[in-house]
């Protein structure tokens, strides 16, 4: 079974702080994707990432930024991090050939700021 | 704008009868749909898609009706089991998006004994 792994299961941070979410994927996967889970909202994908060292933007990068430096841990960092970044982040992966819809995804990594 | 919604936030089944939940989209420019499941405490788990210009799919134990004329898509459940118990949320991929998804925001199904 493919494992999507992410460092935290629950973070609390503060403002202002730089923070930092991992995830690892175990099946080589090509694509990863970061995205936040708000109430109401729906899924919303920050930044993907289809092979090692490239990125792109995805609907709302803003006050985040990424780093793959190697293919199966794709980072997402907080660079100073606000109250309404609060959230539940999920990483998910997908392998080339197949539809980047269907993600693994990873449990999720509840963020708070205070 | 472009939207993808749900009909209706929770829905309870007796265990055994069959599920529907609903999804409307309104972006006519959407080539595949999909249907995630999220259990309490995990990641989404890709089911099911469709692709729109087809208008069912069936899988082990669900299938997806889409009805282009009013940009309504569904996911049925056959003979629902406590398993079943997640949120479930649809998606659309507009074509030539990209790897950009649009999510709804889910439907809480609850299975009763």
């Amino acid at each position: 079974d493919v494992k999507v792994t992410q460092s935290s299961r629950y973070l609390v941070k503060r403002t202002g702080e730089k923070v930092f979410l991992e995830c690892v994927q175990d099946m080589d996967h090509e694509n990863m994707f970061w995205y936040r889970q708000d109430p109401g909202l729906g899924l919303r994908l920050i930044y993907f990432s289809y092979d090692v060292k490239m990125k792109e933007k995805g609907d709302i990068p803003e006050g985040y930024s990424v780093s793959r430096e190697k293919k199966e841990r794709f980072s997402l960092i907080l660079e100073s991090a606000s109250t309404n970044q609060t959230s539940m982040y999920l990483c998910a992966s997908t392998p080339a050939g197949r539809a980047y819809y269907e993600q693994y995804f990873g449990p999720g990594t509840r963020l708070t700021v205070t | 704008g472009e939207s993808v919604g749900l009909h209706l936030p929770t829905l309870s089944v007796q265990e055994g009868d069959n599920s529907i939940i609903n999804c409307a989209y309104s972006n006519s420019a959407s080539d595949y749909f999909i249907w995630y499941k999220q259990e309490s405490g995990k990641g989404p788990q890709f089911i099911i898609d469709i692709r729109s210009n087809m208008d069912k799919r069936q899988g082990q134990r669900v299938t997806v009706l889409l009805n282009k004329t009013v940009k309504h898509l569904s996911l049925q459940i056959a003979a629902t089991q406590p398993g079943d118990s997640a949120v479930y949320f649809c998606a659309e991929k507009l074509t030539g998006g990209g790897n950009k998804l649009t999510f709804g925001t889910g439907t809480q199904l609850k299975v009763e004994l």
